[in-house]
């Protein structure tokens, strides 16, 4: 079956700094990726995703690559903010068949900034 | 803006209690998940359902059941509360682009 596997976490950074989370996926058909984002007490909230090989998503200076050749879709910004303190999820969705768009997430990896 | 309501924020049960925990949403999407949360383990999916009265079991469906009587509402079930059933409960449901919306979750807490 489809799986994402996350980079171990917790990740901390201090404000400024560059980061990556990686993310690799392994999955039938031809999924739909996506980067979920949680805030402390809230439920899950889209910050970006693609549809199809080498699509870049963005969003808030939040960007990530979908490579079918290394199956993975890796998060990246440049520099970072005490308010993007947060736990990321990675996951994917089959978009066609009888898959009704199931997500399948990673573990989550729960980022840090300090200032 | 799409909006996904989940009746409560913290819930604490006892054990074998049945306990419902309802959802809504307001865009008239087909497809709605149930979720649960737990750390190292992510997102998994209990149930979802893709019209009213139709239901498919997600990944980790035991000690689960659900229900979908009005297109806005799904509904999950535990029949009989256990101490492994406290996790956050995250409902959402699903647009044509394939992307989801989800509640704010329930934290539920059985004793």
């Amino acid at each position: 079956g489809d799986s994402v596997t996350q980079m171990e976490g917790p990740v901390t950074l201090s404000e400024e700094a560059f980061l990556t989370i990686n993310c690799t996926y392994t999955a039938t058909g031809y999924p739909s990726l996506f980067w979920y984002v949680q805030y402390p007490g809230e439920g899950l909230q889209l910050l970006l995703k693609a549809t199809k090989a080498d699509d870049k998503g963005s969003n808030k200076g939040f960007e990530a690559t979908y490579r079918k050749e290394t199956t993975s879709f890796h998060l990246e910004k440049g520099s970072v903010q005490v308010s993007d303190s947060a736990v990321y999820f990675c996951a994917l969705s089959e978009t066609g068949g009888t898959s009704y768009g199931k997500l399948t997430f990673g573990q989550g990896t729960i980022l840090t900034v300090h200032p | 803006d799409v909006k996904v309501t989940q009746s409560s924020r913290y819930l604490v049960k006892r054990t074998g209690e049945k306990v419902f925990l309802e959802c809504v949403q307001d865009m008239d999407h087909e497809n709605m998940f149930w979720y649960r949360q737990d750390p190292g383990l992510g997102l998994r999916l209990i149930y979802f359902s893709y019209d009213v009265k139709m239901k498919e079991k997600g990944d980790i469906p035991e000690g689960y059941s659900v229900s979908r009587e009005k297109k806005e509402r799904f509904s999950l079930i535990l029949e009989s509360a256990s101490t492994n059933q406290t996790s956050m409960y995250l409902c959402a449901s699903r647009d044509i682009s394939y992307e989801q919306y989800f509640g704010p979750g329930t934290r539920l807490t059985v004793t």
